[in-house]
């Protein structure tokens, strides 16, 4: 099956601080998602994007398919941005999404 | 726009007696999902429903996990017995004939 890999595992940021986080994956994908999982549990969507690029406020994705690779943007880092990224991809319209291990962010005021 | 509802929130249960969880996806989606995921994991899917019908089960423990969405609209998820590591968080999430995955708070399951 498919297999996503999430870089960095961990990251710490200083407030105000920008960010790059990496997800490659080893199929072509029809579903891009990423996630913003927080410290309840609740997992927020944050992008849908197979491909191209997407901005909402400070978070911004892009996503290059022919490469198999998704990069999420975070710019002037909040500590409300603290929680765990997750990357998930989906091989077929409709099908279970593939999440990768996550990436934990601590941004620390 | 509600969002996806689960029930109950927490549940704590001792090992071998049995527990269920509620799932409400958003009004008209077809397809519905059921994750489990282990503290330190990313989600991993256990059971896709679209309607009424099983898509996929390939990853349900069928000897202990049982899932049902009898009107295709809400779904419950079973477990007897629960076993230490069902201790997970149990997630549901629903999507329209699209592709965009939108995910419930989780109910949250410890075994003893």
């Amino acid at each position: 099956g498919i297999q996503v890999e999430q870089s960095p595992p961990d990251l710490i940021l200083q407030e105000g601080a920008n960010s790059t986080l990496r997800c490659n994956f080893s199929d072509s994908v029809n579903n891009l998602q990423w996630f913003h999982q927080n410290p309840w549990g609740q997992l927020i969507n944050l992008f849908y994007i197979p491909s191209g690029t997407k901005q909402n406020g400070r978070l911004s994705a892009t996503t290059v398919a022919t490469e198999r690779y998704s990069l999420l943007y975070i710019s002037s880092s909040q500590t409300t941005d603290s929680g765990v990224y997750f990357c998930a991809v989906g091989s077929e319209y409709g099908n279970k999404l593939v999440f990768g291990a996550g990436t934990i962010l601590r941004v620390k005021s | 726009e509600a969002g996806v509802a689960q029930s109950p929130r927490y549940k704590i249960i001792e090992k071998r007696q049995s527990v269920a969880f509620w799932c409400n996806p958003i009004s008209g989606h077809a397809t519905l999902y059921w994750y489990q995921q282990i503290l330190g994991q990313g989600p991993k899917l256990l059971i896709q429903f679209q309607n009424n019908g099983v898509v996929d089960d390939s990853q349900l423990p069928k000897d202990r996990f049982s899932a049902e969405r009898l009107k295709g609209v809400d779904s419950t998820l079973k477990i007897q017995p629960a076993k230490l590591e069902d201790s997970a968080v149990y997630l549901c999430a629903s999507t329209p004939w699209g592709n965009e995955q939108f995910f419930g708070p989780g109910t949250r399951l410890t075994v003893l």
